[in-house]
């Protein structure tokens, strides 16, 4: 089974542009989460989505938004870019109706905002 | 916010050594996790040990959790360089979320 895939890998924006990034989960899971990594930090969590439903969203500002579509591939969107937007951000996919349960991650969008 | 809490930030081992990582979190869980994150394997789900499991192994990984302290410890036997990578626990509170600690920088030296 091929592992979950995220484009583009990498990405530079400018400070008020927008940006979506794109998640393909593993074949079969209908349950994707969205995270937020900076240097020193944990995973922020963004948001999950299961079955096109947002179950969870995160503390982030509206900028941040995201959707899934009925083949559970997942985009997320981020309007009016922020130096603070600069992270990498990892797509997860999850097998059971649970996210919380093993989580299969992708390789990430590495954004930088300039 | 985050609610897990690693310790060490870091930890700096000889190859052979034992590791051990410590986690820690604030309110009652349905379970834990940790995962490895290294530039070459991306993120990985280790082991998740469930909330009524005290213990639980997985190859030279075990994990201990201790719900009345709210901790938990992941212990690495027999370090390999190929253990070098950051270690995170997350936590599962039933909101459809799970709760990252800022993980454990772990470093093998040869």
């Amino acid at each position: 089974k091929a592992g979950v895939t995220q484009t583009p890998r990498y990405l530079i924006k400018t400070r008020g542009q927008q940006v979506t990034l794109s998640c393909s989960p593993i074949s079969g899971h209908r349950s994707v989460s969205w995270y937020q990594q900076t240097p020193g930090q944990g995973l922020q969590f963004l948001f999950e989505y299961f079955s096109e439903t947002q179950r969870n969203k995160g503390n982030f500002p509206g900028r941040f938004s995201g959707r899934q579509f009925s083949n559970s591939r997942s985009e997320m969107n981020v309007s009016t870019l922020e130096l603070g937007d600069s992270a990498l951000y990892l797509c997860a996919s999850s097998p059971a109706d649970r996210s919380t349960y093993e989580q299969y991650f992708g390789p990430g969008t590495r954004l930088t905002v300039t | 916010s985050q609610q897990g809490e690693e310790d060490p930030q870091a930890l700096s081992i000889q190859e052979g050594e034992n590791a051990t990582m410590n986690c820690s979190y604030k309110t009652s869980i349905n379970n834990l996790q940790w995962y490895r994150q290294n530039s070459g394997r991306g993120l990985v789900h280790l082991i998740l040990i469930r909330s009524n499991e005290r213990e639980k192994h997985s190859g030279r990984l075990r994990v201990t959790l201790d719900t009345s302290k709210k901790s938990s410890s992941l212990l690495i036997t027999a370090s390999r360089a190929a253990d070098t990578a950051s270690y995170f626990c997350a936590t599962d509170h039933s909101n459809y979320q799970l709760i990252w600690g800022a993980g454990t920088k772990l470093i093998i030296k040869p």
